[in-house]
């Protein structure tokens, strides 16, 4: 799997749009980038996923590059609950679901 | 729909003992998989189990291991428990195809005295 590298922190304005960056130069075709957070001591919670396309859901919108080497997780209007740690992990999307975790970015939405 | 379900939620033990840890899957989900997290490591996957048989291993000693029943539960099993074994296990579950969106427990948090 490929590594990806995120900022180790980041704040934002409760309401402004939270975007999130991350790095995986050494993504292969047939690897999709994925999102996860984790607030405080529970479970990670799926977000979202893409392979080259922009995509958008309830909760955040993924925008890759053209060149699929880096992308950013956006919260449109963040609120004090998305306060967690968010992780971009890229991987294949069929046979094992061997995931690896980097350290993700800290986000602390602030009032 | 029930979620991913792991008991107990918090354990203590000490060093020497065993220690096994049971994980429900969401209902229809056949693949479960399980991973340590530390303060110091982060997330790291254990292992996988798919229609009971371990589909994938992560880096971790044979103290390590698991097992999946025919209702998708699945277990497991720490031995010989060691200090550094203190950390949150965590359960997950997904549905077979594209996608491969992974569905986390609450998790199991160890402490090993």
């Amino acid at each position: 799997d490929a590594k990806t590298t995120q900022p180790t922190s980041m704040d934002c304005a409760e309401g402004r749009a939270a975007n999130l960056p991350c790095n995986h130069s050494t993504i292969s075709g047939n690897e999709y980038v994925y999102w996860y957070r984790q607030i405080h001591s529970q479970g990670p919670q799926y977000i979202i996923h893409g392979l080259k396309n922009n995509e958008t859901n309830e909760m955040a919108s993924l925008i890759i590059t053209e060149d699929r080497k880096s992308s950013t997780l956006i919260l449109p209007h963040a609120t004090l609950r998305d306060t967690a740690v968010y992780y971009c992990i890229v991987r294949v999307a069929s046979g094992t679901y061997k995931y690896i975790f980097g350290t993700g970015t800290r986000l602390k939405v602030l009032a | 729909k029930a979620g991913v379900t792991q008991t107990p939620r918090y354990l203590i033990k000490t060093r020497g003992q065993q220690v096994t840890l049971s994980c429900s899957p969401i209902s229809g989900h056949r693949s479960v998989s399980w991973y340590q997290q530390t303060p110091g490591q982060g997330l790291q996957f254990l292992f996988e189990y798919f229609s009971e048989t371990q589909r994938n291993k992560g880096n971790f000693p044979g103290r390590f291991s698991g097992r999946q029943f025919s209702n998708s539960r699945s277990e497991m099993n720490v031995s010989t428990l060691e200090l550094g074994d203190s950390a949150l296990y965590l359960c997950a579950s997904s549905l077979e195809g594209q996608g491969l969106e992974l569905f986390f427990g609450e998790g199991s948090r160890l402490t090993v005295l």
